[in-house]
């Protein structure tokens, strides 16, 4: 079935520094990819989403491609700061239609002054 | 505009004993979904619905889990009874529709503790 897999953290970094979270996938065809991001204490929410192959989605300073080729969508950031401390999920539309979402396992991401 | 909203927040219980969450989803979505997400891991679908009908269930342990979701607005999951295994945050998710890019907005959680 479908799946993703993400690298495992936590990762520290200090602010300013350039982020990357691996996250690769499998499934059928080409779905839609989304990164979710889950701050101390809050529900998730969408952080970025690409829709079909080299689509780059865009926000709050992160960036992803959808890379068919390494089926990847690596979340990349060049510069973070403290506030972007929490917990990051790639995910995909799977099951039944493609109506529910499965994601990875999260990224605990912590940026140190 | 509200977001999605669950109750209550956090809720310790004995093994055995019963167990209800409330999601009220984003006005006018038409699908609402729960997950179940373990510590450390990412969340898992248990159910689906669309308006008032339950679509996908599949994942739903039905020998002590049940939902409802009457009127197509509001919905409760519920436990009967719990076990240790069941101590878990639970997500309520709301989508206008259930497309394979729609969005899912998620209500911030209920945090179970069964002892």
């Amino acid at each position: 079935g479908d799946s993703v897999t993400q690298m495992e953290g936590p990762v520290t970094l200090s602010e300013e520094a350039f982020l990357t979270i691996n996250c690769t996938y499998t499934a059928t065809g080409y779905p839609s990819l989304f990164w979710y991001v889950q701050y101390p204490g809050e529900g998730l929410q969408l952080l970025l989403k690409a829709t079909k192959a080299d689509d780059k989605g865009s926000n709050k300073g992160f960036e992803a491609t959808y890379r068919k080729e390494t089926t990847s969508f690596h979340l990349e950031k060049g510069s973070v700061q403290v506030s972007d401390s929490a917990v990051y999920f790639c995910a995909l539309p799977s099951g039944g239609g493609r109506r529910a979402l499965t994601f990875g396992s999260g990224t605990r991401l912590q940026v140190q002054p | 505009e509200a977001g999605v909203v669950q109750s209550p927040r956090y809720k310790i219980i004995e093994k055995k004993q019963p167990v209800a969450f409330w999601c009220n989803p984003i006005s006018g979505h038409n699908t609402l979904y729960w997950y179940r997400q373990n510590l450390g891991q990412g969340p898992e679908l248990l159910i689906r619905y669309e308006n008032e009908e339950a679509v996908d269930d599949s994942q739903l342990p039905k020998d002590r889990f049940s939902a409802e979701r009457l009127k197509g607005v509001d919905s409760t999951l519920k436990i009967q009874p719990a076990e240790l295994g069941d101590s878990a945050v639970y997500l309520c998710a709301s989508s206008f529709q259930a497309g394979a890019t729609d969005t899912q907005y998620f209500g911030p959680g209920t945090r179970l503790t069964v002892l």
